[in-house]
Parts: structure tokens; sequence; C-alpha cells
């Protein structure tokens, strides 16, 4: 079984369209995060969930909006796609909202 | 602002050599955690050190610790090429919740 999974794997869209990743994790932890890794390998924070509370939300878009149904799901809803979008998301989880984190295979999101 | 910073940038090694990969950061931190990074994959956590240890071992992998240089070490010792990867050390900024900060990252060659 995926500990942290996330679809799709590749997504290619054209610019102004509105897309979503999905994530799950069945480690049964409390915290969940959206990684967005640039072209360049540099890994930034986008969003931590705790209990279904948003408690990270750092310089990112209003575009972007995590949605959480429930404590094993985070999903990544992004509007109005920009090129500048273009990146990998990971998805990722942890039992308390610091120590090991359990990374997804990472979603490749290209805007054309 | 970039919290971990992780040099060489690259580092190309033949089999059975060791490898040394070294981060530096800017603020306190409650631990320090490295990550491997398989092309096209998730990042896979390798080791945790705590603020108040000095150094950890698992397996082939050594980390060290010293918060008064601000800085850390991986040596991953007698390396296979199945070693190839991206390193990542990731810091806590000395926060509460999450907020994991990574560096960019040191490649990692190792050849057969």
């Amino acid at each position: 079984d995926t500990a942290v999974s996330q679809t799709p794997k590749y997504l290619v869209t054209q610019m102004g369209n509105d897309k979503s990743i999905k994530c799950e994790q069945n480690l049964g932890h409390d915290t969940m995060y959206w990684y967005k890794q640039d072209s360049k390998k540099f890994l930034k924070i986008m969003f931590s969930y705790n209990n279904k509370e948003l408690i990270i939300n750092e310089t990112v878009p209003n575009r972007f909006s995590p949605k959480s149904p429930d404590k094993a799901h985070l999903n990544l809803h992004i509007n109005s796609l920009e090129l500048g979008d273009s990146a990998v998301y990971f998805c990722a989880s942890s039992r308390q909202g610091w120590g090991e984190l359990f990374f997804g295979e990472g979603s490749r999101l290209t805007v054309l | 602002s970039q919290q971990g910073e992780e040099d060489p940038q690259a580092l190309s090694i033949q089999e059975g050599e060791n490898a040394t990969m070294n981060c530096s950061y800017k603020t306190s931190i409650n631990n320090l955690q490295w990550y491997r990074q398989n092309s096209g994959r998730g990042l896979v956590h390798l080791i945790l050190i705590r603020s108040n240890e000095r150094e950890k071992h698992s397996g082939r992998l050594r980390v060290t610790l010293d918060t008064s240089k601000k800085s850390s070490s991986l040596l991953i010792t007698a390396s296979r090429a199945a070693d190839t990867a991206s390193y990542f050390c990731a810091t806590d900024g000395g926060g509460s919740q999450g907020n994991l900060i990574f560096g960019k990252g040191t490649k990692l060659s190792v050849k057969p």
C-alpha cells in the first residue's frame, strides 16, 4: 500500500485553466502538507493542514487553495493557471506538526 | 528566506568511496533532518538529529550537528551506485508546527 498517494502524476494544461491535484495518506497522520519544487529543485512549503485547520499559509497566491474533506485527504486546487505555476507539487504528511515527513511521488504540472 | 544550504551543489565519486555533504542554516532549530530524492521521485526521510544531539548513525549514514556553527554534515560510507540521488537537509526554524524548510540539495553521483 502506498503511504502517501497523489494524482495525477503528470498534468499538462493551458494557461488560464483550473486544475486540481488530489492527495491521500493512509498513515493516520494528523498533519498534511503541500510543497512546490521548482526547476532548480528548490522545495518550498505552500500549505499545511492539521485536523482540517490551515496552520501555515506561506506567501502563496490566492489562486491556490487547499481543500481537506477529512484528515486523510488534502487536495490542491489551482485557478487561472499561469506559466510560472509549472513545477512539481509534492504532498506530504507527518504524525505531528514536526518530525519526519512522508512524501508522495509528486505531480508534475506543465502550463503551456 | 531559505534556511538550509547544502554544499557542494554536486558531488561525483566512485563506488566504494565516502561522500560528505554539508548543510548550513541560519536560525535556531529543534531538529535537523536529511532527505534523499531519487530522480523523478518523492523525498525519502533518512535521519533526524535533535538540537541536543551531536552525532547520529543509521547504517552507512553518519550525521553530525554543530549548533554553535549552525551546520550539519551527512557522511555516506562505502557508497554504492544506488546512492546516486539528491540529498536535502531540512530544518524546522525553531518554530512549533510544521514549516520544514529545505535547502537546495546536493546532487550525488556514484559511478560504478
